[in-house]
């Protein structure tokens, strides 16, 4: 079994709607993010969380909420859905203590955004 | 302020011949690199990653990486490319502590093409 699930893996929506893309996690890991890939463009963080009770806004957050509802959940949610908004939607996880903040990744989910 | 650049856009090799990807990076602090390849279609995996420990890295594949303080360089080798190393690769800058600046930049990823 995966260790970083995401939910949907595509999805197609309209403009204006309100989107959430889920992520769970086996590894038991405190840290959590998400980020967009567009190509050319890298991954770019959206928001990233410590622990369920610490939330930080990353590099482009405007547009996007996020919610941690327990230490192996983070939901990304899009409240209107804009058409610059169609990417690739990676979660990963870390642990500071191991690693030092290796990030394993979801594997993705594709936002088509018309 | 941190920043990291992947020099090329996209590298083609031929089977058996080196690789060389290049990365430079820029941190006000004593960052973690790493390098993590995507293959077509697929999610992001860990290659290799330097965490002030020996300067040249060993990761998985037969990559290895050499952390130059002195160049801000952290570029990804290898002896010998196979075809399945075709894919697109990422160097990544980090200096996730629990202050406000912390900061994870990845880089705008590098294609690698292999001829046959």
């Amino acid at each position: 079994d995966a260790d970083v699930t995401q939910t949907p893996r595509n999805r197609i929506t309209k403009t204006g709607k309100r989107i959430m893309l889920e992520c769970s996690q086996t590894k038991g890991h405190d840290r959590m993010y998400w980020y967009r890939q567009d190509p050319g463009l890298g991954l770019r963080l959206i928001y990233y969380s410590f622990d369920v009770k610490d939330i930080n806004k990353g590099e482009i957050s405007d547009g996007y909420s996020v919610s941690r509802q327990a230490q192996a959940k983070f939901s990304l949610s899009l409240e209107s859905a804009i058409p610059n908004q169609t990417a690739l939607y990676f979660c990963a996880t870390s642990d500071p203590l191991r690693g030092r903040d290796t990030q394993y990744f979801g594997p993705g989910t594709r936002l088509t955004v018309l | 302020a941190q920043s990291v650049t992947q020099l090329d856009s996209h590298v083609s090799v031929s089977e058996g011949t080196p690789v060389l990807l290049r990365c430079n990076y820029s941190s006000s602090y004593s960052p973690s690199l790493f390098w993590y390849v995507q293959h077509p279609n697929k999610g992001l995996q860990l290659l290799l990653k330097y965490t002030s420990a020996a300067t040249l890295v060993k990761g998985i594949n037969g990559f290895e990486a050499e952390f130059k303080k002195s160049e801000t360089s952290f570029h990804l080798t290898k002896p010998s490319a196979h075809m399945s190393d075709a894919a697109e690769y990422f160097c990544v800058v980090s200096d996730l502590g629990r202050s406000s600046a912390s900061k994870i930049i990845f880089g705008s990823g590098t294609r690698l093409s292999i001829r046959p």
